[in-house]
């Protein structure tokens, strides 16, 4: 079924720990985006990938990097999580300039404890 | 700064009833606007996308409005089901310079029960 797949679904990660957010689509979409996702707050995007190769920040991005070796995976990584990291986190991509074919992946619910 | 706001925050109705979600934006260059809905526990799925020239648009029993002179959106849902049960999301989009994407302003989103 054509997607993207997010893993793992949840985590519970001690403060300090390096964790990977795994992000894979098989659209052939350039684009890829991550967000995060808190109550009482709309999406807000940490990084995003225009194309294979390249990466650029959001409106979040502190605490996080990303890397886009290939036009499938963009792997999201907390370098040394903290408690305010806790969030839902959220893979996008779309397949145009303008956004259309924009699709969500259902999301990895971290706690940072 | 780009926003979009949404109301109201919640919503309850009846099944089979009719109910309308507002959205209003402050977002420039203006591209385009989506309305999404996001099950509780997944991810947002698209139900509408409408350009600047686009007035009306529907997709099933949801239809979107758009007035771009006042900077308003609606999502008009008709005969609801308990299925449409969900958060529904107003998000905005704005065209950046050319190679440089778009850059999407999210709502905070409209919380709907729908009960029997």
């Amino acid at each position: 079924i054509a997607g993207i797949t997010q893993a793992p679904t949840s985590q519970i990660l001690a403060a300090g720990r390096r964790m990977t957010l795994r992000c894979t689509q098989d659209m052939r979409h350039n684009a890829m985006y991550w967000y995060r996702q808190d109550l009482g707050l709309g999406l807000r995007l940490i990084h995003y990938s225009n194309t294979a190769g390249t990466t650029g920040k959001g409106e979040v991005p502190d605490g996080y990097s990303v890397s886009r070796a290939n036009t499938d995976d963009f792997p999201l990584t907390l370098a040394s999580a903290v408690p305010s990291q806790t969030s839902v986190y959220f893979c996008a991509s779309s397949d145009s300039e303008q956004g259309y074919g924009y699709t969500f992946g259902s999301g990895t619910r971290l706690t940072v404890v | 700064k780009n926003q979009v706001e949404q109301s109201p925050q919640s919503l309850i109705i009846l099944e089979g009833k009719n109910c309308t979600l507002q959205c209003n934006y402050t977002v420039s260059p203006f591209s385009n606007l989506r309305w999404y809905k996001q099950d509780t526990g997944r991810g947002p799925v698209s139900l509408t996308i409408m350009t600047f020239s686009e007035n009306t648009k529907s997709n099933g029993r949801y239809t979107a409005t758009l007035d771009a002179d006042t900077k308003q959106s609606s999502l008009h849902i008709t005969a609801s089901q308990l299925s449409d049960s969900a958060s529904y999301i107003c998000v905005v989009s704005a065209l950046l310079a050319a190679g440089g994407g778009n850059k999407l302003t999210f709502g905070t989103g409209t919380q709907l029960k729908v009960e029997l």
